[in-house]
């Protein structure tokens, strides 16, 4: 079956520095991609979508300048969580549409952030 | 205001036993409805995806049902193993949109 990967798969880092979260779809090619948040006990909150080769649309309330989302190629996303805090601390999940595919969407394992 | 809810919460089962989880969605345009596994720590796992035609779709012992006229669906789990305590989430997709999650429903299977 078809595969996303994340890397990291966890990361510590110092309050306000950056971090840049990697998302890829091993096997097939992904015109669309989408970034996800997951805090303990809750259900994953959409932050972004985005479309290869032109900007992503953030969800209201997600900073489009914290968040910076590149997707510069069919198979790669990235996340870039800038001058983090604390409060960033979460599981950020990134999922990819297969372009030959009309609903499959398929989740990466997921990058625990811990801001200190 | 699109939303997906599911019950119970949480359940507890011993191994070996069948259970069934329920999900109601209010989506509008419908598209599909989804289940999903996630394991604690990791990503969501694709189990189901129906579309409004479908009424019920298996995957080995997961057998998922939608009934689009009452917007209900279950995901029956049958001869439940300790590999299958998770989170089970249901996602409604409406057409053209991204994605409703559920909250999703913790399942404990113990030995």
């Amino acid at each position: 079956g078809a595969v996303v990967s994340q890397h990291p798969s966890w990361v510590i880092c110092k309050s306000g520095t950056s971090v840049k979260i990697e998302c890829r779809s091993l096997d097939f090619q992904a015109t669309t991609m989408f970034w996800y948040r997951q805090f303990p006990k809750q259900s994953l909150m959409l932050m972004a979508t985005s479309n290869e080769g032109s900007k992503a649309t953030y969800e209201q309330g997600v900073e489009k300048d914290k968040f910076l989302i590149n997707h510069a190629s069919l198979t790669l996303s990235t996340l870039t969580v800038t001058s983090a805090h604390p409060e960033d601390s979460s599981f950020y999940i990134c999922s990819a549409r297969d372009s030959g595919s009309r609903y499959e969407q398929y989740f990466g394992p997921g990058t625990r952030l811990t801001v200190t | 205001k699109n939303q997906v809810e599911q019950s119970p919460q949480s359940l507890i089962i011993l191994e070996g036993k069948n259970c069934t989880l329920q999900c109601n969605y209010t989506v509008s345009p419908f598209s599909n409805l989804r289940w999903y596994k996630q394991d604690t720590g990791r990503g969501p796992v694709s189990l189901t995806i129906m579309t409004f035609s479908e009424n019920t779709k298996s995957n080995g012992r997961y057998t998922a049902t939608l009934d689009a006229d009452t917007k209900q669906s279950s995901l029956h789990i049958t001869a439940s193993q300790l590999s299958d305590s998770a989170s089970y989430i249901c996602v409604a997709n409406q057409a053209g949109t991204a994605l409703i999650f559920g909250k999703g429903t913790t399942l404990s299977v113990s030995s």
